[in-house]
């Protein structure tokens, strides 16, 4: 059984590019979270996806959107990258949104 | 509003000791409380979760936690640490309903000495 994955694992970009990140929930999940964790913190919700609509957000800035397909995966992006979005970009699934099980994240190096 | 505390950023014991790892949390309705470990470079992995049943939880690799609604803890405990236990490991709280996001606390680094 296939756990959640996350694509790709290491991303390197320019301030004021794009990035999109991108997650497969784990088999069974209908509903994605994405949180981002800077060094030495803990995880900060960003949103949170469920039936392809964004359910919840965190105190993210509108340069954060989301998207969440038919099959239940998810992409995340960040337009106008700034030095500080450098960051450990983590995924969660869970089946309704109680439980959730993360994947092994991507890390986001802003030059 | 929900919050977590962990108490003390950084837990240090010897192979086969006691581990005790402090979390405190608020919440305005009753809780869902989780623990979650993450080895270096990798993501978060469940360790074990609260859910209004059973006070006390067991969770894997001989973890468990013992909910107190009086003193709004969750405190993770094992009888006996193995160096494979070195990690960060998070408290998180998600008061459920509507709210779906989790919050965590800023973590607690184990390192275990031989």
């Amino acid at each position: 059984d296939a756990g959640v994955t996350q694509s790709p694992t290491h991303l390197i970009k320019t301030r004021g590019q794009q990035v999109t990140l991108r997650c497969s929930p784990k088999s069974g999940h209908d509903t994605v979270s994405w949180y981002q964790q800077a060094l030495g913190q803990g995880p900060q919700f960003i949103f949170q996806y469920y039936e392809e609509e964004e359910r919840q957000r965190g105190n993210f800035p509108d340069r954060f959107s989301g998207h969440q397909f038919p099959n239940y995966s998810s992409e995340l992006n960040v337009n106008a990258l700034l030095l500080g979005d450098s960051a450990l970009y983590l995924c969660a699934s869970s089946r309704g949104g109680e439980t959730q099980y993360f994947g092994p994240g991507t890390r986001l190096l802003v030059l | 509003a929900q919050s977590v505390t962990q108490l003390g950023s950084h837990v240090s014991v010897s192979e086969g000791a006691l581990v005790l790892l402090r979390c405190n949390y608020s919440s305005s309705v009753p809780p869902y409380l989780f623990w979650y470990v993450q080895y270096p470079n990798q993501g978060l992995q469940l360790l074990l979760k609260y859910t209004s049943a059973a006070t006390l939880v067991k969770g894997i690799n001989g973890f468990e936690a013992e909910f107190k609604k009086s003193e709004t803890s969750f405190h993770l405990t094992k009888p006996s640490a193995h160096m494979s236990d070195a990690a960060e490991y998070f408290c998180a709280v998600n008061s459920g309903g509507s709210n779906y996001k989790l919050t965590f606390g800023k973590g607690t680094l184990l390192t275990v000495n031989p």
